[in-house]
């Protein structure tokens, strides 16, 4: 079936970094969607893309839907310790029941040491 | 405001044991969904319903079963709590299929 690979898995931050994770797939999706789980809590969407080379900004973040419509990319920009969390991408479950999301496994943000 | 909420937050409940986890949403929307999150798995569909009386079955249901007897709420039920199913539950809902789905905080279950 389709999967989403998150990369990378995990990453450590350090306050004012850039940081950049990808989400791809075998599979064309028309709808990418990012999403962010503090600890403790449910995801809550970030920013949502529906059109191949669309970039979409929401404060430090932002979002690319990629040109072959098979990935796309979250970046953050002079990261703060507020953004540790796991963040998920996800899109339309097309090998399923296309009215259901498919999520990646995540990439889990956590402060350096 | 519209929200989606889930009861309760945390349980304790041994093997055998017949559990009930409460997702309601004031949004009105037509679909909702429980998944379970688990460390190295991500999120994994249990059961969906696209609205009342519907209700189908994800990637894990084994061992779970729902209900969907009005819009606002999609209980789901244990039937015989086994330890594999200590996890932490998340109920969501959409307005629209495949698209942005909102979630409710999460219930914490572990089986003893």
């Amino acid at each position: 079936g389709q999967q989403l690979n998150q990369s990378p898995q995990s990453m450590f931050i350090q306050e004012g970094e850039d940081v950049s994770m990808n989400c791809t797939s075998s599979s064309i999706f028309n709808t990418w969607l990012w999403y962010k789980q503090d600890p403790g809590e449910g995801p809550v969407l970030l920013i949502a893309l529906y059109k191949a080379g669309e970039l979409t900004s929401n404060g430090r973040l932002t979002a690319q839907f990629g040109i072959t419509r098979k990935d796309s990319f979250l970046n953050i920009s002079a990261s703060i310790p507020s953004d540790v969390g796991i963040y998920f991408c996800a899109g339309p479950d097309y090998g399923g029941s296309q009215g259901n999301l498919i999520f990646g496994k995540g990439t889990k943000l956590s402060v350096k040491p | 405001d519209a929200e989606i909420t889930q009861s309760p937050r945390h349980k304790i409940t041994e093997t055998g044991r017949q559990v009930t986890l409460a997702c309601h949403q004031t949004w009105n929307h037509n679909n909702m969904f429980w998944y379970r999150q688990d460390l190295g798995h991500g999120l994994r569909l249990i059961h969906y319903s696209y609205g009342v009386q519907d209700t189908n079955k994800g990637e894990v249901s084994d061992g779970y079963s729902v209900s969907r007897s009005n819009t606002e709420d999609l209980p789901l039920t244990l039937e015989s709590a086994a330890s594999s199913q200590t996890s932490v539950y998340f109920c969501a809902s959409s307005i629209t299929q495949g698209n942005v789905q909102f979630f409710g905080p999460g219930t914490r279950l572990t089986v003893l």
